[in-house]
């Protein structure tokens, strides 16, 4: 059964910690994405990799930190660093998208809560 | 840098009536793509328009790409509480391989 799996759903977590979220795909997609969303703000872009060991900063990334060791994996993690980090943070894949705008496929989202 | 534009913000209807959220970039597009989102869900791909002045039909959707490949519509005709979401478009960003997303028309649908 393919597709993207984010863990957990709901993360709570006190201001300080830095935390990190899982994002696993199995669609042998070469490209991953992290988007923060909020209401009102659509989809903005943190950290995108379109190959393994290599990875690009989107629109927000700072307080963010990433890792591209395995093609499958793609873990997001939030730093103590970020000023609002409650949000509901959505991990894609797509294939290798060479500027034709590949259909990205997205995960559940987990949803991260900072108190 | 590349702006990808959607109105209106919210739309309240009542179920049957029509519905239309637009998208308007702010460079030419080699395709736009529209994504919905269910309360509570993630994005989910709806479709991929490519050709100027094309129109794509879904059932009760119907989605049209503009002649100078800047802007698109999806008209939802007849709308069901179903319908419910918000309506995402995205257009590539060619210098940086990813995709842009427009902030979205969240659609109300009252019995």
């Amino acid at each position: 059964d393919g597709g993207i799996t984010q863990s957990p759903k709901y993360l709570f977590r006190k201001e300080g910690q830095n935390v990190t979220l899982s994002c696993e795909q199995n669609l042998n997609h070469d490209a991953m994405y992290w988007y923060r969303q909020d209401p009102g703000q659509g989809l903005r872009l943190i950290y995108y990799s379109q190959i393994v060991n290599d990875f690009q900063k989107g629109d927000i990334a700072e307080g963010y930190s990433v890792s591209r060791e395995k093609k499958e994996s793609f873990p997001l993690t939030v730093t103590s660093a970020q000023k609002n980090p409650t949000a509901f943070y959505l991990c894609a894949s797509s294939p290798r998208d060479r500027g034709r705008g590949e259909t990205q496929y997205f995960g559940p989202g987990t949803r991260l809560l900072v108190l | 840098g590349q702006q990808v534009m959607q109105i209106p913000q919210y739309q309240h209807v009542q179920e049957g009536e029509d519905f239309t959220t637009y998208c308007n970039s702010s460079t030419t597009l080699s395709n736009i793509q529209w994504y919905k989102q269910r309360p509570g869900g993630h994005p989910v791909f709806l479709i991929q328009l490519v050709k100027s002045g094309e129109v794509k039909k879904q059932k009760r959707l119907t989605f049209q790409f503009g002649e100078a490949k800047k802007n698109s519509s999806l008209h939802i005709t007849a709308t069901q509480t179903t319908d419910v979401g918000t309506y995402f478009c995205a257009g590539p960003n060619s210098g940086y391989s990813t995709l842009t997303f427009g902030k979205g028309t969240m659609l109300l649908v009252s019995p």
